[in-house]
């Protein structure tokens, strides 16, 4: 079975601050893709990596796939009340496979 | 990317009912995909839909319970049969963007299942 773990499960901060979000497996997969979901909604792609030692960056959101393409993390700088939401890393293989989830929630 | 428009969007259900919920994409896609979230928690792949064949089902989760329909490339139903109230989750279908997954997957809004 493919798991994939995310830590922390639950994130509080104060806006402005920094944070980072992980996404580890013991499986490698093709691409990890980043969603936010909002209460709601359906969850909403924010980016792939393919490439292992991949960054990608998305205006204060920084994105790495690990060398071995097992494991990512998610890095958002002077985070935002609307950065609030549930974060979700994901591994494609023949189809998707959610991690376990990230809750942050960001405080004015 | 495709729109997914899934419907409906919320539900109460007595114990022991079913609920269809349906799935339509504005573009022809090869796979669909039907997940479960359950409350507080990510999402868990419940059945690959190919249009023409059967259902392929995650370990877990069972035909008879979550019968899928595939009747062509843009619609599918998910039923969840015989209801208890451990079926309370919101309910979401998926589709990739056409490049095998590698460039993410768009789902719908989802559709949040009450079990009373």
């Amino acid at each position: 079975t493919q798991l994939l773990e995310q830590s922390p499960q639950f994130l509080s901060i104060q806006e402005g601050e920094n944070l980072t979000v992980y996404c580890n497996s013991s499986s490698v997969f093709s691409s990890l893709q980043w969603y936010r979901q909002e209460p709601g909604e359906g969850p909403v792609l924010l980016v792939t990596v393919v490439t292992g030692g991949e960054v990608k960056k998305l205006k204060r959101l920084t994105f790495q796939f690990g060398d071995a393409r097992k494991d990512s993390s998610l890095h958002i700088t002077a985070a935002q009340p609307g950065d609030t939401g549930l974060y979700l890393c994901a591994g494609a293989t023949d189809k998707l496979i959610f991690g376990t989830g990230t809750r942050l929630q960001v405080f004015p | 990317s495709a729109v997914i428009s899934q419907k409906p969007s919320r539900d109460i259900c007595q114990r022991g009912t079913s609920l269809t919920i349906q799935c339509q994409v504005d573009s022809q896609v090869t796979m669909m995909f039907w997940y479960r979230q359950q409350p507080g928690q990510s999402l868990t792949l419940i059945a690959t839909a190919n249009q023409g064949s059967e259902a392929t089902y995650e370990s877990g989760f069972v035909i008879d319970k979550f019968p899928i329909s595939r009747p062509n490339l843009t619609f599918s139903t998910l039923t969840v049969s015989n209801m208890s109230p451990e079926d309370s989750s919101i309910y979401l279908c998926s589709v990739d963007r056409g490049t095998g997954g590698e460039d993410g997957y768009t789902f719908g809004s989802g559709t949040r299942l009450t079990v009373v």
